[in-house]
């Protein structure tokens, strides 16, 4: 059974740090990448940051660019968010979602529960 | 920059009725990089139809895709209770990389 769990959620400061974490089990963890999207409270959907399997390739969206670090540990199936500089506009459930097709990147079939990140001072 | 804009905003129907969603690009894209998903309250987004039509195992056949080019839709032929929801489309392989509709909210007449 796939599944992918986040964690590290909480309220920060504006211009503060936080990490968030995604333990996933089910799958090739190795094979598969595995996306970070957001939802700011009552909004859409905004993607965030991608890496590849191998890490090799890291991809942002613009609204991170700089402040995000994407990384992840093959050993133990875990994928991390590092998010510095922390906006209020950064407040939002932050999703790990998988992408079930080698290459580039593509839709979303399985999705964590979601981790909150409350920005505020 | 490929922007999805998805009407109506609220779509307000009845079980039993067919209910008709509209994404449509800024841009062209392949009908090979559009997905469509339903969102209900405190829940994660769930993948209901990849590549424009094709639908996931689990997923019920009274939900359809199609379309091409800038102009997609999201069908459900028939609205059980459950149906009622939010529901997104996504582009995957444009510029950005990949963007989401600004949603649908399908509620009960």
């Amino acid at each position: 059974q796939i599944q992918l769990v986040e964690s590290g959620g909480g309220v920060v400061q504006p211009g503060r740090s936080l990490r968030l974490s995604c333990v996933a089990s089910g799958f090739t963890f190795t094979r598969d990448a595995v996306h970070w999207v957001r939802q700011a409270p009552g909004k859409g959907l905004e993607w965030v940051a991608v890496m590849s399997p191998d890490g090799g390739i890291k991809i942002y969206a613009d609204s991170v660019k700089g402040r995000f670090t994407i990384s992840r540990d093959n050993s133990k199936n875990m994928q991390f968010l590092e998010m510095n500089s922390l906006r209020d506009d950064d407040t939002a459930v932050y999703y790990c979602a998988r992408d079930p097709i080698t290459g580039p990147p593509d839709y979303f079939d399985y999705w964590g529960q979601g981790t909150l990140v409350t920005v505020s001072s | 920059e490929i922007v999805l804009t998805q009407s109506p905003g609220t779509l307000s129907l009845s079980p039993g009725e067919r209910a008709t969603l509209s994404c449509r690009a800024s841009q062209s894209i392949s009908s090979t990089y559009l997905a469509w998903y339903q969102q209900k309250p405190g829940q994660a987004p769930r993948l209901l139809i990849y590549g424009a039509s094709s639908r996931p195992t689990g997923i019920p056949d009274r939900f359809s895709g199609s379309g091409s080019g800038t102009d997609f839709t999201l069908t459900i032929s028939r609205l059980e209770p459950e149906d009622f929801a939010v529901y997104y489309c996504q582009q995957y392989g444009g510029s950005p990389l990949i963007t989401f509709g600004q949603g649908t909210r399908l509620e009960i007449k």
